[in-house]
């Protein structure tokens, strides 16, 4: 089975800090993402890697950098945590590129900005 | 920018009848959809994809798509309390580059017992 997890379930945070939100797969997958939920929003991609090193802007990637230096993990970071960045984090990954590779999703981060 | 949309619900439906699901999507350069469930605070998890005109069935679900439409849907029979969640409709295009999977808002649906 495919095991996606997260390294918090809850985090809570205050403005201005630098947040880390951490991410690892178990089945050598090459693509990994991160989005974020919101209520009446859906899901949201912010970044996804395609490979180690590699990244690409997602749909809303402003306020956030990624790191992937290890192909089983992808790191979402927040460089100064405003109060709009409450939400739920959620990552996932997927085998290769292809029209029609599922993605695994890991059980999310749910981060509190105060 | 592709856009998926669904109706938001809630959508009611009795146990033991046929739950239908909506979405449609913009790009017409769509290649798969997919089909994820979402309990309350959990993530999502893949229930089905389908990339062909037509139906696919797997067991009590069957996904229809239909491409000149831009319509894809979720059929679930013998609906039970356990289907009640929130339904995402996710499309992406093909190859590399389209790795991307664009959701819809979610349709939540409730099974009364």
């Amino acid at each position: 089975d495919v095991k996606v997890t997260q390294s918090s379930r809850y985090l809570v945070k205050r403005t201005g800090e630098k947040v880390f939100l951490e991410c690892v797969q178990d089945m050598d997958h090459e693509n990994m993402f991160w989005y974020r939920q919101d209520p009446g929003l859906g899901l949201r991609l912010i970044y996804f890697s395609y490979d180690v090193k590699m990244k690409e802007k997602g749909d809303i990637p402003e306020g956030y950098s990624v790191s992937r230096e290890k192909k089983e993990r992808f790191s979402l970071i927040l460089e100064s945590a405003s109060t709009n960045q409450t939400s739920m984090y959620l990552c996932a990954s997927s085998l290769i590129a292809g029209f029609q590779e599922t993605q695994y999703f890991g059980p999310g981060t749910r981060l509190l900005v105060l | 920018q592709k856009e998926v949309e669904q109706n938001s619900g809630p959508l009611s439906v009795p146990e033991g009848a046929i739950a239908s699901l909506n979405c449609t999507y913009s790009d017409r350069g769509s290649q798969s959809f997919f089909w994820y469930r979402q309990y309350s605070g959990k993530s999502p998890e893949l229930i089905m994809f389908i990339y062909s005109n037509g139906d696919k069935e797997d067991g009590r679900f069957t996904a229809q798509l239909n491409k000149a439409s831009q319509y894809v849907s979720l059929l679930i029979r013998d609906s039970q309390p356990s289907d009640s969640a929130t339904y995402l409709c996710a499309v992406t295009g093909w190859g590399f580059g389209n790795e991307k999977l664009t959701f819809g808002t979610g349709t939540r649906l409730t099974i009364i017992p």
